[in-house]
Parts: structure tokens; sequence; C-alpha cells
């Protein structure tokens, strides 16, 4: 059974591209939400999906947006990339939001 | 607002010896409490979880304990092994929320 998939693992932007990072949830789980990790800090929320729809949201800029679909898996989109966007993002799933989120290993994203 | 912190930012334990790893938090409404271990290029891994109605639980060489009185949380393991060399992380879900709050974290070294 596989865990929490997302790619690419890594991706080197410059100041003002976008990106789309990819997650795929742990079997029979249904609810992902992504994390901003900066170096040496713990993960920061940036937004939860469920049933394809945005559930709740952490305090990030409207650069930030997502989508899930219907198999459940879910894009992590960051527009007009800034220096600051650098960092380790997180996937995790859940069965709905009450049950542990179970972790996949990242996308690094440098942004240059 | 809602704050995650840690006391210590490094531990070091001889291989054999119980580790304490400890964290504070101020929402006293938080209701669920959860630990994960984050190895270096990988995703945070669940360890232990544990409810507000709840003061201890035990796993696999580890136990959480939760002091609600002064908002406390500690993470026990037994027998520390080189393997367990690691930043870990609590992280709390408040009432009604669906997102974890992280805290910065601690580096536990094993020295063997």
């Amino acid at each position: 059974d596989a865990g929490v998939t997302q790619s690419p693992t890594h991706l080197i932007k410059t100041r003002g591209q976008q990106v789309t990072l990819r997650c795929s949830p742990k079997s029979g789980h249904d609810t992902v939400s992504w994390y901003q990790q900066a170096l040496g800090q713990g993960p920061q929320f940036i937004f939860q999906y469920y049933e394809e729809e945005e559930r709740q949201r952490g305090n990030f800029p409207d650069r930030f947006s997502g989508h899930q679909f219907p198999n459940y898996s879910s894009e992590l989109n960051v527009n007009a990339l800034l220096l600051g966007d650098s960092a380790l993002y997180l996937c995790a799933s859940s069965w709905t939001a009450k049950n542990i989120q179970y972790f996949g290993a990242g996308t690094r994203l440098s942004v240059l | 607002g809602e704050s995650v912190g840690l006391h210590l930012p490094t531990l070091s334990v001889q291989e054999g010896d119980n580790s304490i790893i400890n964290c504070a938090y101020s929402n006293s409404a938080s209701d669920y409490f959860i630990w994960y271990k984050q190895e270096s290029g990988k995703g945070p891994q669940f360890i232990i979880d544990i409810r507000s109605n709840m003061d201890k639980r035990q796993g696999q060489r580890v136990t959480v304990l939760l002091n609600k009185t002064v908002k406390h949380l500690s993470l026990q393991i037994a027998a520390t092994q080189p393997g367990d060399s690691a930043v870990y992380f609590c992280a709390e879900k408040g009432t009604g929320a669906n997102n974890l709050f992280f805290g910065t974290g601690t580096r536990l070294t094993v020295i063997p």
C-alpha cells in the first residue's frame, strides 16, 4: 500500500514564475492538507481540501491556490514566486479531518 | 493566538538511555495532540497521538504525557537507539479546527 506520494521531489524556479506541485493521498484517504516548511522551522498550514473544495485556509496569500480531483489527489499552485517561497512543501492525507495526518516526503522548491 | 513551543531546541542522549522531549502549548481549547518524527530529507512520520480526555498514552517504546493544567506535553522514548536521531515535532489541533499547528521542533541526537 503506497503512502502519500508527492512530485516532483525537487524544483528550481526563478522569481515571478508559477509552479504546480502534486500529491497523491494514501489509499482510503479523502482529505488532503498542504503545509510549507521553511528550513529549521515546523510545518505551517496552507490549506485543506475535502470533497474537491477548500475547507480551511491558513495565513497565506492568494498567490497560493489549490485543487482536489475526484480521485482525491491534489495540486498546489503558487503564482508570482518570491524568494521567500523557497521551502519544503508537504502534503498530508487523512480519512476525514479528524484523523491522523500522514505526510509525504515533500517537494523542495528553490526560488532564485 | 495559538502557539506550540518546545523547551529545548537540541537534546543529546547516550544510546540505551531514555529520552524526554517537552512541548508547551498555549491554546487551552486544543483537544488533540500529536508527535511526529522527521529525519533528514523526509516528511514528518507519525509517532503517537493523544486526545485531551486522556493524560497518558503508550506505544512501542514511546509514551506521551499530557498535563492540561500547565498546558504541557512530553514524549518519552525508552532505550533510545541511533535510529531515533531526528527532529521531533509536537502539533496541536484546536476544537473544530481541521489543521495542525506545529512547534519549531527538537533535534534529538543519540550518541553511540
